[in-house]
């Protein structure tokens, strides 16, 4: 049962190329989630998935786009990366939103774009 | 005003000591909170749900106080394995939102010998 993990775990981007980061999970949840995390802002939503299929925007989603083809995974793309998405970022996934269940994360994504 | 803060710290605490972090919401109609932990270059992960009665997990005490939108975490006994930063974290459900979580910027705790 390996939870959640994410490729890659590291990567340097030129301005303007694109990637795509893959999350995925073997828990069966249907919420999944990606955020980024900056020095001094916290963790910030950018993309959630509440089921396969289905995405919608959090709080940041400017200059990222994701799908959700499957159940297990959530992608989140970059089609023009910028010197202002370079960050960590991470993903989660619950089994549910009511709120109570706990999200659980994967390992990171270090994105440094120049 | 940010959704939720937190002091960022540093704090510096000896083995032993008692340590209190302090959190603040903006959205009263706010429903579920946690205290979420994080090592370094690490993921957060869960370290407890707080309850308005208040919750207990061994050394670890949490507290709301929904009149002050105000949460507590209470670390009694610190060891050095608590060092990390401490993630205070609001869920807002119902409408888009619903699944949500508002994270503070965190509070570093480092506990020395």
């Amino acid at each position: 049962n390996a939870g959640v993990t994410q490729t890659p775990k590291f990567r340097v981007l030129k301005t303007g190329q694109s990637m795509t980061l893959l999350c995925a999970q073997d828990m069966n949840h249907e919420y999944m989630y990606w955020y980024r995390q900056d020095p001094g802002m916290g963790l910030r939503l950018i993309h959630y998935s509440v089921g396969e299929g289905t995405t919608a925007k959090g709080e940041v989603p400017d200059g990222y786009n994701v799908s959700r083809l499957k159940k297990q995974n959530f992608l989140l793309g970059l089609e023009s990366a910028a010197p202002s998405q370079t960050s960590v970022y991470f993903c989660a996934s619950a089994s549910g939103g009511a709120g109570q269940e706990t999200q659980y994360f994967g390992p990171g994504t270090r994105l440094l774009v120049l | 005003r940010k959704e939720v803060e937190q002091d960022p710290g540093p704090f510096n605490v000896p083995e032993g000591a008692t340590v209190a972090f302090n959190c603040t919401y903006s959205n009263s109609a706010s429903q579920s909170f946690f205290w979420y932990r994080q090592d370094c270059r690490k993921e957060p992960k869960l370290l407890m749900s707080v309850y308005s009665s208040g919750n207990e997990d061994g050394r670890f005490t949490a507290q709301l106080n929904r009149a002050s939108q105000y949460i507590s975490l209470l670390i009694r006994d610190s060891k050095l394995s608590d060092s990390a930063t401490y993630l205070c974290v609001v869920h807002n459900a119902g409408g888009t939102s619903y699944g949500k979580l508002t994270f503070g910027q965190g509070t570093i705790l480092t506990v020395h010998p």
